[in-house]
């Protein structure tokens, strides 16, 4: 079955960085893209981007430009987000999720929290 | 960027009785190529992940019951939960994935009145 395993919770200072690990299995991973979304703490689902596992070619929406790097390692079927000179505001539940057909399958998020 | 605008934004509804959740977006999803509109909705109860429920605006995730229904075309649509049922308490989402960036509305937390 599809499974995405994210890595756990962190807590960073700010303008530390920090790369969330989204590590998936029961599908070959090269044939489908992978989104990330970011939700606030009580807030609602914001789409970053994603990345084309075949290709390695990432689209960033606005807002999610400059700081945020999707990257792969495909020999182990798994996507990393990376996010740099981190903020407060920067704190929040990252979730990977596989497009197919929108977002068929969800990892279990990893909270990031920013605080000094 | 294509806006979507769900309402209400809460509802509260009694056991049993018929909950419907709207979803409006600024420019139509509608694909001539397909004939398909590129609107999917999510349910997400707290401290998950949200789940897909409904693809093609329309077309139920397998597994998921049949009282949740999708119905709308264009830029206008409706998830109906026909009889709801307490485990039916979550945020409801809907996504248009047509146009980069795939928006997501605001949310509608559905309770039980």
């Amino acid at each position: 079955q599809v499974q995405l395993v994210q890595s756990g919770s962190e807590l960073k200072k700010p303008g530390a960085s920090v790369k969330v690990s989204c590590k998936a299995s029961g599908y070959m991973f090269t044939k489908y893209v992978m989104n990330w979304v970011r939700q606030a703490p009580g807030q609602g689902l914001e789409w970053m981007g994603w990345i084309n596992a075949n290709t390695g070619n990432p689209t960033y929406a606005q807002g999610f430009t400059g700081r945020f790097v999707f990257s792969l390692d495909t020999s182990v079927s798994t996507a990393y987000l990376q996010i740099s000179s981190l903020r407060t505001d920067d704190t929040a539940v990252y979730y990977c999720a596989r497009e197919g057909v929108g977002l068929d399958y969800w990892g279990q998020g990893t909270l990031v929290t920013v605080s000094s | 960027d294509i806006v979507m605008t769900q309402s209400p934004d809460s509802l509260a509804v009694s056991l049993g009785e018929r909950a419907t959740i709207n979803c409006k977006s600024s420019q139509s999803i509608l694909y001539s190529s397909n004939n398909k509109d590129y609107l999917v909705w999510y349910q997400q109860k707290p401290g998950q992940p949200p789940k897909r429920l409904i693809y093609w605006a329309s077309t139920r995730e397998s597994g998921v019951p049949d009282r949740f229904s999708g119905s709308g075309s264009g830029t206008n649509f409706t998830l109906t939960i026909s009889s709801l049922q307490a485990e039916d308490v979550a945020v409801y989402y809907c996504q248009q994935y047509c146009y980069f960036p795939h928006t997501f509305g605001q949310g509608t937390k559905l309770e039980i009145k």
